[in-house]
C-alpha cells in the first residue's frame, strides 16, 4: 500500500512566524504535490515537483515555497505566515506516465495562524 | 481556463435513496477524470474514467464519462450513513499531468 506521511496533523502559528510542512512518501513516485483545501472552494494546487530539486508553481504559489533535497521528501513553507493562509494543506504523490492519473494523498495538516 | 464545475454543491438525502452528483469540465487537454472521496481526512482514490465511456462500478458505486457532453456523473443506490462525504472530481490534463479539481459535493445521508 502506498504511504505517504506529513509531519503534523494539526499546526498553531503566529503571524510572520516562518512554517515547515513535512511530506514523505514510500512510493519512489517521481510527482510530489502540495494542495491547500478551503471551504467551497476545493483543492487549489499551490506547488509541485516532478523530480529531485526541480520545482513548478501551482495555481496560488505566492506566499509559499518549496524543497526537495530526496526524491520521498517534499517541503512546503511559508516564508512568513499570515492569517489567510489558515487551511488545511495536503500532500500528494503519483507516479510519471502509467499510473500517473491516481494521486495518492497523505492525512493533511490543518494550520492554523493567529 | 481549465475549470471543473460540480453540482449540486451540498445534498442531503434519507438512508436508502439513490443519489447522482455530477462534474462537468472544460480543460485543453483531458486525460482522464477522477472522482474521490473525502471523509474527515485525506481524499482516498474511487474512480478514473477516460474516453472510452466504459462505466466503473464498485459495490453501490459507479461510475461513467460523456465525453461529448464533457461530464462525469457518480451514481450511488441504496444509500448508507456511511457515504456521507465530500466527493470530489478531478480532471487529470495530458499536458502536465496536473489535477484541475472541482469544489466538491458535500452528501448528507440522513438515517
Amino acid at each position: 500500500d502506498v504511504k505517504v506521511t506529513q509531519s503534523s496533523r494539526y499546526l498553531v502559528k503566529r503571524t510572520g512566524e516562518k512554517v515547515f510542512l513535512e511530506c514523505v512518501q514510500d512510493m519512489d513516485h517521481e510527482n510530489m504535490f502540495w494542495y491547500r483545501q478551503d471551504p467551497g472552494l476545493g483543492l487549489r494546487l499551490i506547488y509541485f515537483s516532478y523530480d529531485v530539486k526541480m520545482k513548478e508553481k501551482g495555481d496560488i504559489p505566492e506566499g509559499y515555497s518549496v524543497s526537495r533535497e530526496k526524491k520521498e521528501r517534499f517541503s512546503l513553507i511559508l516564508e512568513s505566515a499570515s492569517t489567510n493562509q489558515t487551511s488545511m494543506y495536503l500532500c500528494a504523490s503519483s507516479f510519471v506516465g502509467t499510473g500517473a492519473d491516481t494521486q495518492y494523498f497523505g492525512p493533511g495538516t490543518r494550520l492554523t495562524v493567529l | 481556463e481549465d475549470k471543473v464545475v460540480q453540482s449540486p454543491l451540498s445534498l442531503v438525502v434519507h438512508e436508502g435513496d439513490t443519489v447522482t452528483l455530477n462534474c462537468s469540465y472544460e480543460v485543453t487537454n483531458f486525460r482522464s477524470l477522477l472522482w474521490y472521496k473525502q471523509e474527515k481526512k485525506a481524499p482516498t482514490f474511487l474512480f478514473m474514467l477516460t474516453s472510452s465511456g466504459i462505466e466503473k462500478k464498485s459495490g453501490r458505486l459507479s461510475s461513467i464519462l460523456d465525453k461529448k457532453e464533457l461530464s462525469s456523473i457518480l451514481n450511488i443506490t441504496a444509500t448508507q450513513t456511511g457515504d456521507s462525504a465530500i466527493y470530489l472530481c478531478a480532471v487529470l490534463l495530458a499536458s502536465n499531468y496536473q489535477l484541475i479539481w472541482g469544489a466538491g459535493t458535500k452528501l448528507i445521508i440522513k438515517p
